[in-house]
């Protein structure tokens, strides 16, 4: 039962382009969003949140979007960088519940 | 970046084995919880805790068990090691529950051949 989902395994997208990863789920419940990115042996560091009451969210370079009624986010990257390359995770979680659950994540890769 | 150590960094048993990973923190984060990272499915957790010896099963925790005695060690065992627990896992900590982003140690890849 994967109630978040990303269904696009990589990316791959020019240095200085828009990156768009995409994150759909499906538990209504879910109130707090967020975006881990991973580098290979390391573990997942905390990229951006967004909780339920916005609809989006920036930091920087990086920019979260949620659709509610469709249950879908999506995260931003502008310009895209080639240290940004790295494997994306969106995770989502109810409160007062410690159960957050992950997407498969997204392999994004950026070409000088 | 958070003080988690995660021990070992890599492991290689047989099946029928028991194995304790061990993580360390110097935060003094009240929950600590381990994630098991396996191609297709993203982290999914095993077990978690809120406090010194208070402790709760996650959404795959048949065949670990956990412990907890000092705020600062969370140990994750498994009792008879299986190959389908062939994966890397992660400990992580949050200083308040639900939706708290989580720090996490750099994982421990384990192979149960």
């Amino acid at each position: 039962d994967q109630q978040v989902k990303q269904n696009s395994p990589s990316l791959s997208v020019q240095e200085g382009r828009i990156s768009i990863l995409n994150c759909d789920y499906t538990n209504s419940m879910f109130d707090y969003f967020l975006w881990y990115k991973k580098y290979p042996a390391e573990g997942p560091t905390f990229l951006i949140s967004i909780s339920s009451i916005k609809d989006k969210n920036e930091d920087g370079r990086f920019t979260v979007f949620l659709n509610k009624s469709a249950k879908h986010l999506s995260l931003h990257i502008v310009p895209s960088q080639p240290g940004d390359s790295a494997v994306y995770f969106c995770a989502a979680s109810a409160q007062n519940n410690n159960d957050m659950r992950f997407g498969a994540g997204t392999r994004l890769t950026v070409k000088p | 970046d958070a003080g988690i150590t995660q021990s070992p960094r890599h492991k290689v048993t047989e099946t029928g084995t028991p194995v304790t990973l061990r993580c360390h923190q110097t935060e003094n984060h009240r929950y600590m919880y381990w994630y098991r990272q396996d191609p297709g499915h993203g982290l999914r957790l095993i077990h978690y805790s809120y406090g010194v010896k208070d402790t709760d099963k996650g959404e795959v925790s048949d065949g670990y068990s956990v412990s907890r005695s000092k705020t600062e060690d969370f140990l994750l065992t498994l009792e008879s090691a299986t190959s389908s627990q062939t994966s890397v896992y992660f400990c992580a900590i949050s200083e308040s529950r639900g939706g708290e982003k989580l720090f996490f140690g750099s994982g421990t890849q384990l192979s149960v051949l």
